[in-house]
């Protein structure tokens, strides 16, 4: 079975950091590029980061570049972001998602990041 | 970056009835476009990928259209576990882009 488990999702101060993990099972994760997107409450899904197989080509929206890292550990079978410089804005659900444009696409369950003093 | 306007932003229907949402690129995407169901405190679904192709598992009663910078989400007899929000992402080009969203209501 195709599983994505997305976690690290917590609540954190204006400026902090957290790192969110996707586990990877019952798909060859090393062959498909990796995203995470998330939605607001209220709004709308917002594409946030993707990453190729090997990790050599990374994309970011605007809103997070040089805050945000996404990264991959093919061993582990594992896809990360990390958060830094975290704002309000940044409040959401992150849910980790395969290729976009394979027929075979998988999305994990989501974990909260709550920003907020 | 890649503008994906999506219509209408909320519509109001029965059970039978037939839906089309539509999705306007701002520039051409080829057939690079997917459809997504998303229902509360879940994650999306994906119903369509290529534009026009259906996700293994998705029921017929959904269907896409369209190609270049305008495409469309059809359902043809709406079911009471179709009331949920749908979006459309084009995947031609970073950044990836979403539609801003449709709820489906009952009517």
């Amino acid at each position: 079975e195709v599983q994505l488990v997305d976690s690290g999702g917590d609540l954190v101060q204006p400026g902090g950091s957290l790192r969110l993990s996707c586990a990877a099972s019952g798909f060859t994760f090393s062959n498909y590029w990796m995203s995470w997107v998330r939605r607001a409450p209220g709004k709308g899904l917002e594409w946030v980061a993707s990453i190729k197989q090997d990790g050599s080509q990374k994309y970011y929206v605007g809103s997070v570049k040089g805050r945000f890292t996404i990264s991959r550990d093919n061993a582990k079978n594992s896809l990360y972001l990390q958060m830094n410089s975290l704002r309000a804005e940044d409040t959401a659900v992150y849910y980790c998602a395969s290729q976009f444009a394979s027929s075979s696409h998988y999305w994990g369950q989501g974990t909260l990041v709550t920003v907020s003093s | 970056d890649i503008q994906m306007t999506q219509s209408p932003s909320s519509l109001s229907a029965s059970v039978g009835d037939r839906v089309t949402i539509t999705c306007r690129a701002s520039q051409g995407i080829r057939n690079d476009l997917g459809w997504y169901q998303q229902k509360p405190e879940k994650a999306p679904k994906r119903l369509i990928y290529a534009a026009s192709s259906l996700q293994s598992g998705v029921p017929s009663r959904f269907s896409g259209s369209g190609s270049g910078t305008d495409f469309t989400l059809t359902i043809s007899s709406l079911q009471p576990e179709d009331f949920a929000t749908y979006y459309c992402l084009q995947n031609n080009s970073f950044p990836l882009t979403f539609g801003g969203g449709t709820k489906v209501e009952i009517k």
